[in-house]
């Protein structure tokens, strides 16, 4: 079993949609947790990160750690055609730096 | 404030052969980190470094070497090069105050013939 699991999608929405992204994880010690946007061809470009549990906004996106669930979620309001890419959600712990990332969801937003 | 960059962007390289990748970190960083992400797939962890040392590494062989210079910039070098070597490389730069907030650049796509 992988750490950090993700569904590859691709996930298919209309413009304008509410976008729900999530990931599972199995290490508890998993305290910081992010989200990459990756365009085709190009490298992991971060969105927002959230340390422990709770929510946290920035414009059109937020991100949920439910920490006693082990389940994150990345929200994206008001898709657009440009919000299609690969995202993928990151996590590390206390004891080290390397980022343990999922599969990454292939979302694609149709006018 | 220019980001991370990478050199090259694209390679082309025969079995056996060695290879050597360059970053240099986004501006403030002092903290180099290397993942590969083979298609289809999440970036793995390679190693990291930070004030010229390997400190931390992943499940990854001998064959994958590392190195900093004192501009914080960074070097992966790959000998023997193997078909399961081709993938996309990416370098990540973060502050090490705070490591896991990495910013990660465009990458170098490897193709091992």
């Amino acid at each position: 079993q992988k750490e950090v699991e993700q569904d590859p999608g691709p996930l298919s929405v209309p413009e304008g949609a509410i976008v729900s992204l999530n990931c599972t994880y199995s290490n508890s010690a998993f305290q910081y947790f992010m989200w990459y946007r990756q365009y085709s061809r190009k490298g992991p470009e971060l969105l927002m990160y959230t340390y422990s549990s709770g929510n946290k906004e920035d414009g059109r996106f937020t991100a949920q750690v439910d920490k006693s669930s082990k389940y994150i979620s990345l929200f994206i309001r008001d898709s657009q055609p440009s919000d299609s890419a690969t995202y993928l959600c990151a996590m590390s712990d206390y004891n080290t730096d390397k980022l343990i990332f999922g599969t990454g969801t292939r979302l694609q937003v149709f006018p | 404030d220019a980001g991370v960059t990478q050199s090259p962007t694209h390679l082309i390289k025969t079995r056996g052969q060695q290879v050597t990748l360059r970053c240099s970190p986004k501006s403030g960083h002092d903290t180099v980190s290397w993942y590969q992400q083979a298609l289809g797939q999440g970036p793995q962890f390679i190693f990291q470094y930070y004030e010229e040392e390997e400190r931390q590494r992943g499940n990854f062989p001998d064959r994958f070497s590392g190195h900093q210079f004192p501009n914080y910039s960074s070097e992966l070098n790959v000998n023997a090069l193997l078909l399961g070597d081709s993938a996309l490389y990416l370098c990540a730069s973060s502050p090490r105050q705070i490591s896991y907030e990495q910013y990660f650049g465009p990458g170098t796509r490897l193709t091992v013939t």
